[in-house]
């Protein structure tokens, strides 16, 4: 079956614009993740949505940085007013019920703000 | 704050099993051990998980001490194809917290 899949796979944007980075989860799945991962570094978590339940936001860097999930499955992380340092790739995940469940994660979409 | 620490970099020759360390001695009586591992350029790869027991499935063994401080990922068998950054997470919250992982790379 098809795995998460994300869109753009690169995005080069100037410095001041806004992004818009969309994450297509696996059918079925009602957990979904945002990370983000800086050169050379580890998965810095960004954001978590669970079903139809408030999501947990708490590892958004900024209030330049909103997602959403539509509809329980599609979701889209805003980036606006970008800076260099949010250049990085940028991984969505899903999991079939909870964080404690395996994810399953995108290919990511590398972020390059010139 | 982080949650696991690993080594940053270990080698292992084609064939021998890889054993890849993990201290999480803060870790709650209620939070899994997990082993994602990530090759060059592609998303993590979930590998095994585990509370108190030791585990096993077709990719590796997952050895926990019984004080839980720390635990052992065991590729029996390793291959060229099990070069990766592999990452020791215990969760933090609603939170995985990845870290910088052990970078592996097997030997031919």
């Amino acid at each position: 079956g098809a795995g998460v899949s994300q869109s753009p796979s690169n995005k080069v944007t100037e410095k001041g614009k806004d992004v818009e980075l969309r994450c297509d989860p696996i059918s079925g799945h009602t957990a979904l993740y945002w990370y983000r991962q800086s050169l050379g570094q580890g998965l810095e978590f960004l954001i978590y949505f669970q079903g139809n339940s408030a999501p947990d936001k708490s590892g958004l860097p900024s209030d330049r940085f909103s997602a959403e999930r539509t509809g329980g499955s599609v979701s889209t992380l805003t980036i606006q007013r970008t800076q260099q340092e949010d250049s990085a790739v940028y991984l969505c995940a899903s999991s079939l019920w909870g964080f404690t469940d395996t994810q399953y994660f995108g290919p990511g979409t590398r972020l390059t703000v010139l | 704050d982080a949650k696991t620490t690993q080594p940053t970099s270990m080698d292992c020759a084609e064939g021998r099993a890889a054993n890849l360390p993990c201290n999480h001695s803060t870790i709650s009586g209620n939070e899994y051990v997990y082993w994602y591992r990530q090759i060059h350029s592609q998303g993590p790869q979930y590998i095994i998980h585990g509370l108190k027991n030791n585990e096993t499935n077709e990719m590796a063994s997952l050895i926990i001490t019984e004080d839980r401080k720390s635990s052992t990922l065991i590729l029996p068998h390793a291959t060229l194809r099990d070069t990766a950054v592999y990452y020791c997470i215990v969760s933090r919250g609603n939170q995985f917290y990845f870290g910088t992982g052990t970078s592996l790379t097997v030997i031919p």
